[in-house]
C-alpha cells in the first residue's frame, strides 16, 4: 500500500530556515499536501503541490517536488517561534479519494 | 463560510459504552472523511462517505465501528463497546473545489 514517511524531529533558530523532507511510495500521486498541527488543534492546511508541479511558494513556505525521486520538501524562511509545531506530509491519489499521512516531524524553534 | 465543525470536542467514555462523534461539512461540500490519530502518530484514514454513500470504508475495523453520512445533517461515526485502545483523536475533513481537504479541530475520545 502507500506510504509516507518523514523525519521525527527538526531544531533550528529563529531566523534560520528550516527544510523539513520527507518521501512517498504512490507513484499515481496526484496532490501532495503539507498540513500544520499545533498541540491540542486540528490540522490546518498549508500548501499543497499538484504532481505535475516543480515548486510551489507561498510567502515564507517553498515546497519542492522530486517526482522521480518521490521527494517532497517544504522550507520555511525566517523561521519563527511560532511555527513550532508538528508539520504533516500527505498525499492523495484523487482516484482513491483518501489522503494518507506520515506520522508528523515536530518543529521545534528556539530563539 | 464557517469551517469544518465537529462535536463534541472531549468525549470521555466507560469501557462498553457507545461513542458518537459528529462532522458538520463545510458548507456545500458533500464528501467527508473520518481519520483517526493516535498520540504521537499521523491520521490514518477510516472512512470516506458522500451524502447517503459509503464511497470506501477500508480503514475502519468491521466490528464495533460504523459510519453514515445521512441527506440531512452531519456525518456520525458510531463506535460501540468501546475499549481502551480506542481512545485518539477523530478527525473529519470535507472536501474542496479542488479535492483539498479540509480539516475540523478534532474530537478527542477518551476511554476509562
Amino acid at each position: 500500500g502507500e506510504d509516507v514517511e518523514q523525519s521525527l524531529f527538526l531544531s533550528v533558530r529563529e531566523g534560520d530556515s528550516s527544510v523539513i523532507n520527507c518521501t512517498y511510495t504512490d507513484s499515481s500521486s496526484t496532490y501532495l499536501y503539507w498540513y500544520k498541527q499545533e498541540p491540542g488543534a486540528g490540522l490546518q492546511l498549508l500548501t499543497y503541490i499538484f504532481s505535475n508541479m516543480d515548486m510551489k511558494q507561498d510567502q515564507r513556505l517553498t515546497v519542492l517536488l522530486n517526482k522521480k525521486d518521490k521527494h517532497l520538501s517544504l522550507r520555511i524562511a525566517d523561521t519563527q517561534t511560532g511555527d513550532s509545531a508538528i508539520y504533516f506530509c500527505a498525499e492523495r491519489d484523487t482516484n482513491a479519494g483518501k489522503s494518507t499521512f506520515g506520522d508528523g516531524t515536530t518543529l521545534t524553534v528556539k530563539p | 463560510n464557517a469551517g469544518v465543525m465537529q462535536n463534541p470536542r472531549h468525549l470521555v467514555r466507560r469501557r462498553g459504552q457507545e461513542a458518537r462523534l459528529r462532522c458538520s461539512p463545510m458548507k456545500g461540500h458533500s464528501h467527508v472523511y473520518w481519520y483517526r490519530q493516535l498520540p504521537e502518530e499521523g491520521l490514518k484514514f477510516m472512512v470516506y462517505l458522500q451524502k447517503e454513500n459509503i464511497i470506501d470504508e477500508s480503514g475502519m475495523p468491521k466490528e464495533r465501528f460504523s459510519a453514515e453520512f445521512p441527506k440531512e445533517g452531519p456525518s456520525i461515526l458510531r463506535i460501540q463497546q468501546v475499549v481502551r485502545g480506542d481512545s485518539a483523536a477523530y478527525f473529519c475533513a470535507s472536501q474542496g473545489a479542488h479535492n483539498e481537504q479540509f480539516f475540523g479541530p478534532g474530537t478527542r475520545l477518551t476511554v476509562l
